[in-house]
């Protein structure tokens, strides 16, 4: 399909273990953003990608969190040492190209990751 | 620190009947308001938005009304169907990139 996918759809970890989870934007967005949905909370915000560069990534948590985006397309978000705390639905979304001072580009979601950590 | 808040967790609403689900924000840099729309197992959906410089838009069945003065912004969707159930995010942008989301009201259309 034409839509943002991610894998897996469900990981279920032990604490301590490191995990990778995958965005595949769609073709030609050149804006992603990752986000976090806690049990019973809204979507948090984590780290946005303008090409391959990172120039927002205040909403990472701690350093255990890392992304990386390459090509201007794949995105992988790494979450080392997993905590319980971890547990979430993370969401990755794309959009086309923000212009500086622009007001909004609409964000497209994927389905999301169903991340558990035991 | 919630910049964007929606203080009803619920609603239930009649099929045919007006739903009005709410949405409180803080930060006066936001200048755009969106609502979103997740069913379970699925990712959020564009629903409708709206910039700071209006204070309606209209699409459909739904109108979101955004009151500046009083940080407030509503969501109206009339009327009501059972298909309308979901869970609804309001979200706001200042200058562009991310979104900062309330944490949600599950709305319930009984038919």
């Amino acid at each position: 399909g034409a839509g943002v996918s991610q894998s897996p759809s469900n990981k279920v970890t032990e604490k301590g273990k490191d995990v990778e989870l995958r965005c595949d934007p769609i073709s030609g967005h050149t804006a992603l953003y990752w986000y976090r949905q806690r049990l019973g909370q809204g979507l948090e915000f984590l780290i946005y990608f303008q090409g391959n560069s990172a120039p927002d990534k205040s909403g990472l948590p701690s350093d255990r969190f890392s992304a990386e985006r390459t090509g201007e397309s794949v995105s992988t978000l790494t979450i080392q040492r997993t905590q319980q705390e971890d547990s979430a639905v993370y969401l990755c979304a794309s959009s086309h190209h923000v212009l500086a001072g622009a007001s909004y580009n609409e964000q497209f979601f994927g389905p999301g990751t169903r991340l558990t950590v035991l | 620190d919630q910049q964007v808040k929606q203080n009803s967790p619920s609603l239930s609403v009649q099929e045919g009947r007006i739903s009005i689900l709410n949405c409180d924000y803080t930060n006066s840099m936001f200048d755009y308001f969106l609502w979103y729309k997740k069913y379970p197992a699925e990712g959020p959906t564009f629903l409708i938005s709206i910039s700071s410089i209006k204070d309606k838009n209209e699409d459909g069945r739904f109108t979101v009304f955004l009151n500046k003065s009083a940080k407030h912004l509503s969501l109206h969707i009339v009327p009501s169907q059972p298909g309308d159930s979901a869970v609804y995010f309001c979200a706001a942008s200042a200058r562009g990139n991310k979104l900062v989301f309330g944490a949600g009201t599950i709305l319930r259309v009984k038919s």
